[in-house]
């Protein structure tokens, strides 16, 4: 399984920007980039995810290098319901059409007041 | 935003009795999945379900585990004989579409303890 790599944990402000970093050096060509967050006692939540060209829509922003060897989430204003565990996964598809998240041990980000 | 149920959010046993933990995906979902999140680790996937069958399963999905989607909503997990360390939070999810990396739908999970 192709792995990620990301910070264990990272602080930022309310209402600051949050650029969570990960590295994927051994991604390959059909893997997505997926993030999740997960809240305490709470299942995964869908984030946003892309192939090769950045991405945004109402939650985040998605940060994609042109080797694909490493992605970015951005949280353009941090909230403190912002506050979770964010993973960087890749997805990887079976012959099925299903597949299977591989989530590390993510990114747990606080936010200050 | 539509959700999937899982019941019930806590469940409590004897080691080497017998649970089913219950899952409704969000109905006109194709593919349907079982992860595991022991405290404090990671969250591990489980097994696959498409088509009323396993589609895929980890090297954890043992033959005490078993799946079953019985009513064309319910979507199950059963454990024959749990041990102890099979305590953890079971969450279900669910997919549409057949390709095109939509995303996963996630329950709030069933905290499973064995005594």
């Amino acid at each position: 399984d192709a792995k990620t790599t990301q910070p264990n944990s990272m602080e930022s402000n309310e209402e600051e920007p949050v650029h969570l970093p990960c590295n994927h050096s051994t991604i390959s060509g059909t893997d997505y980039i997926h993030w999740y967050l997960q809240l305490p006692s709470q299942g995964p939540e869908y984030v946003i995810h892309g192939l090769t060209s950045n991405v945004n829509n109402r939650m985040a922003s998605l940060a994609i290098a042109e080797d694909r060897k490493s992605s970015t989430l951005i949280l353009h204003r941090a909230t403190l319901r912002d506050a979770a565990v964010y993973y960087c996964i890749l997805s990887h598809f079976f012959q099925s059409g299903s597949e299977k998240l591989v989530f590390g041990k993510g990114t747990k980000l606080t936010v200050n007041p | 935003e539509p959700e999937v149920t899982q019941t019930p959010s806590h469940q409590v046993t004897q080691m080497g009795q017998e649970v089913i933990l219950r899952c409704v995906p969000i109905s006109n979902h194709l593919y349907f999945y079982w992860y595991r999140q022991i405290l404090g680790q990671k969250v591990e996937f489980l097994v696959s379900f498409y088509n009323n069958e396993i589609s895929e399963k980890s090297e954890i999905f043992d033959d005490q585990f078993s799946v079953e989607r019985p009513d064309g909503s319910n979507f199950t997990l059963k454990i024959r004989s749990t041990k102890l360390e099979d305590s953890a939070m079971y969450f279900c999810a669910s997919r549409g579409a057949r390709q095109g990396n939509e995303k996963l739908f996630f329950g709030s999970g069933t905290q499973l303890s064995v005594l």
